[in-house]
């Protein structure tokens, strides 16, 4: 079975910060990858698919990159907006969610 | 617009079978792909399972002995039931939609918490 592995489980940065999130597949998955935002008590929300293709409607300083097995979700400036939950799903096959990264502000 | 309604049991004993349902407005329900995916409280996100607008499914492994996912064309209905549950499947469940011919979520309902408890 195939395993995707979030990497890390938590964060905390300041204001303005780059925030890099890391998303493992054990197994090639292609580009079958997206990326949610769930701030607390919220339903998710969409960042990215296809591994980096913006949504529409979400800013322009969230970016997803990778292919195969490794990918990264990036925040180049971290808002106190953007404190939130973040999941990388697979969905190629069986879906299947990461475990989360929770940021919070520094 | 699009808008996922769910309904359905909020409070089941051990045993019972959650049913939900998940109603469809403001967009055509066919052509696209349909899922359940639940949230234990305070834990990460699980996928139950998905179903295209052909009537296909996948099931996870985990959950596939107990669960059954279903459309209704005709009414803009997709259902979840699970039967046997316990109070692992206390979670909050969403109905999800994706994009015409592929899995992601771009659409969510907004939630039902079922608990399971005696």
């Amino acid at each position: 079975d195939i395993q995707m592995t979030q990497s890390p489980s938590s964060l905390s940065a300041s204001v303005g910060d780059r925030v890099t999130i890391t998303c493992r597949a054990s197994q090639d998955i292609s580009n079958y990858l997206a990326w949610y935002q769930q701030k607390p008590g919220k339903v998710p929300k969409l960042l990215i698919y296809a591994a980096s293709t913006l949504q529409s409607g979400v800013p322009s300083r969230f970016s997803g990159s990778g292919s195969g097995t490794d990918f990264t979700l990036t925040i180049s400036s971290l808002q106190p907006e953007d404190v939130a939950t973040y999941y990388c799903q697979k969905y190629n096959g069986d879906s299947l969610f990461g475990g989360g990264t929770k940021v919070d502000i520094k | 617009q699009v808008q996922l309604q769910q309904r359905g049991a909020g409070l089941l004993k051990p045993s019972e079978t959650l049913s939900l349902t998940c109603d469809v407005y403001g967009g055509s329900f066919s052509g696209y792909y349909w899922s359940w995916i639940r949230q234990p409280p305070g834990k990460g996100l699980e996928w139950i399972g998905e179903i295209n607008h052909s009537g296909s499914t996948n099931y996870n492994p985990s959950l596939k002995s107990r669960v059954t996912i279903s459309v209704d064309t005709s009414k803009n209905q997709l259902s979840l039931k699970m039967r046997s549950v316990t109070a692992a499947d206390t979670a909050v469940y969403y109905c999800a939609r994706g994009p015409t011919s592929s899995w992601y979520v771009v659409y969510w309902g907004q939630g039902t918490l079922v608990t399971v408890s005696s």
